[in-house]
């Protein structure tokens, strides 16, 4: 009940190319929130989606809350090597925030 | 901006020693966290604390143990530390809309 799943574990791209990863819950989420963390840093918070549907965007990354709020994605257009990291997505359990496993994102320049 | 500090970025001790890793954070918030991150597993929850005094075990607290004597400064403890222990760690504060603001992260190599 806990978990959030993401996937894929790996993703590597060629520069330019779209990217996305996808969370998923088993229940229903009062919210998620997507971090990314670049090689050799600490998580750095990007957004939070709150609302059924919700679609926001930064730039060229694309976050949604699926209508039933048990999934999110994250698509980045026209990737860049500045791209490259671990982005986490994360769900509210009680006091604390669980994490998913990540997806590993490499960018071929 | 919010600023979560770590007391070490590498450290190296020895298998049976005492481990103190220290966090602190200026932004006077109530919650606050220790993670380990290990390849392929993701972050995973050691303890966390939503008050001074106050203290919660995450989801792998074998092992280890916190101290939260003041609001700004979260310790994590190894008891006596042991090979499997060699991790990131990773301390985080939660600001009041729920963000988690993380610090460099602590590379323990335990020998």
């Amino acid at each position: 009940g806990q978990q959030v799943m993401q996937i894929p574990q790996y993703q590597h791209v060629q520069e330019g190319e779209d990217f996305t990863t996808y969370c998923n819950s088993s229940t229903t989420l009062s919210n998620i929130q997507w971090y990314k963390q670049r090689p050799g840093g600490h998580p750095v918070f990007l957004i939070q989606l709150v609302k059924s549907g919700e679609v926001k965007k930064q730039k060229r990354l694309t976050f949604q809350f699926g209508e039933a709020k048990k999934n999110s994605s994250l698509h980045i257009t026209a990737t860049q090597t500045t791209d490259v990291g671990t982005y986490f997505c994360a769900k509210n359990y009680g006091q604390n925030f669980v994490f998913g496993p990540g997806t590993r994102l490499s960018v071929l320049p | 901006d919010v600023k979560v500090t770590q007391s070490s970025r590498y450290l190296v001790k020895r298998t049976g020693e005492k481990v103190f890793l220290e966090c602190v954070q200026d932004m006077d918030h109530e919650n606050m966290f220790w993670y380990r991150q290990d390849p392929g597993l993701g972050l995973r929850l050691i303890y966390f604390s939503y008050d001074v005094k106050m203290k919660e075990k995450g989801d792998i607290p074998e092992g280890y143990s916190v101290s939260r004597e003041k609001k700004e400064r979260f310790s994590l403890i190894l008891e006596s530390a042991s090979t499997n222990q060699t991790s990131m760690y990773l301390c985080a504060s939660r600001d009041p809309v729920g963000t988690k603001h993380f610090g460099d992260g602590t590379r323990l190599s335990i020998l």
